[in-house]
């Protein structure tokens, strides 16, 4: 089975704050994504990477920046925490044009 | 227009009961579309993948119309554990764009 992991479920932060959330799949998987999932909004894609060391903004970026030093971690990182940043963020990895398998998610609060 | 639309729910139907849930897509160069379900404070799950001449898995019935860019889900004699958010999904290249979802509720 595949799995992706999340590095934390729950994480409670300060404005501010530089914050990491790291994700891990094992199946080898070329295209790597986060998301964040909001009441009424939905999934939105901030970053997605289809190789390591390449990064393509979604349709939220600002605020967030990604990194990809090996093909099985993809790491959101957001450098200065704000309220508005508080949201379920969840990874997802998939082989080309196929289906997605997702993380558990991390749910971030920004106090 | 958003480029993934879905019925807005919530559906509250009763054991048995037969539903169909109807997504639109704008993208008409759109390569694969999927069904997913996620369950309250869960992650995203794959129910099914659609395919051009229409797919079934068990009660589940997925179909595509590539001409009026529209797919559809139809569950048959539903059961309390369908109780959850169905998430239309469609891929272009290697983006995926998700509906904002539909709320089944099926009650006892």
């Amino acid at each position: 089975d595949v799995k992706v992991t999340q590095s934390s479920r729950y994480l409670v932060k300060r404005t501010g704050e530089k914050v990491f959330l790291e994700c891990v799949q094992d199946m080898d998987h070329e295209n790597m994504f986060w998301y964040r999932q909001d009441p009424g909004l939905g999934l939105r894609l901030i970053y997605f990477s289809y190789d390591v060391k390449m990064k393509e903004k979604g349709d939220i970026p600002e605020g967030y920046s990604v990194s990809r030093e090996k093909k099985e971690r993809f790491s959101l990182i957001l450098e200065s925490a704000s309220t508005n940043q508080t949201s379920m963020y969840l990874c997802a990895s998939s082989p080309i044009s196929n289906e997605q398998f997702f993380g558990p998610g991390t749910r971030l609060t920004v106090l | 227009r958003k480029e993934v639309e879905q019925d807005p729910g919530p559906f509250n139907v009763p054991e048995g009961a037969t539903v169909a849930f109807n997504c639109t897509y704008s993208n008409s160069a759109s390569q694969s579309f999927f069904w997913y379900r996620q369950d309250c404070r869960k992650e995203p799950k794959l129910l099914m993948s659609v395919y051009s001449s229409g797919n079934e898995d068990g009660r589940f019935t997925a179909q595509l119309n590539r001409a009026s860019q529209y797919i559809s889900l139809l569950i048959r004699d539903s059961k309390l554990s369908d109780s959850a958010t169905y998430l239309c999904v469609v891929n272009s290249g290697q983006n995926f764009v998700f509906g904002p979802g539909t709320r089944l509720s099926v009650l006892p």
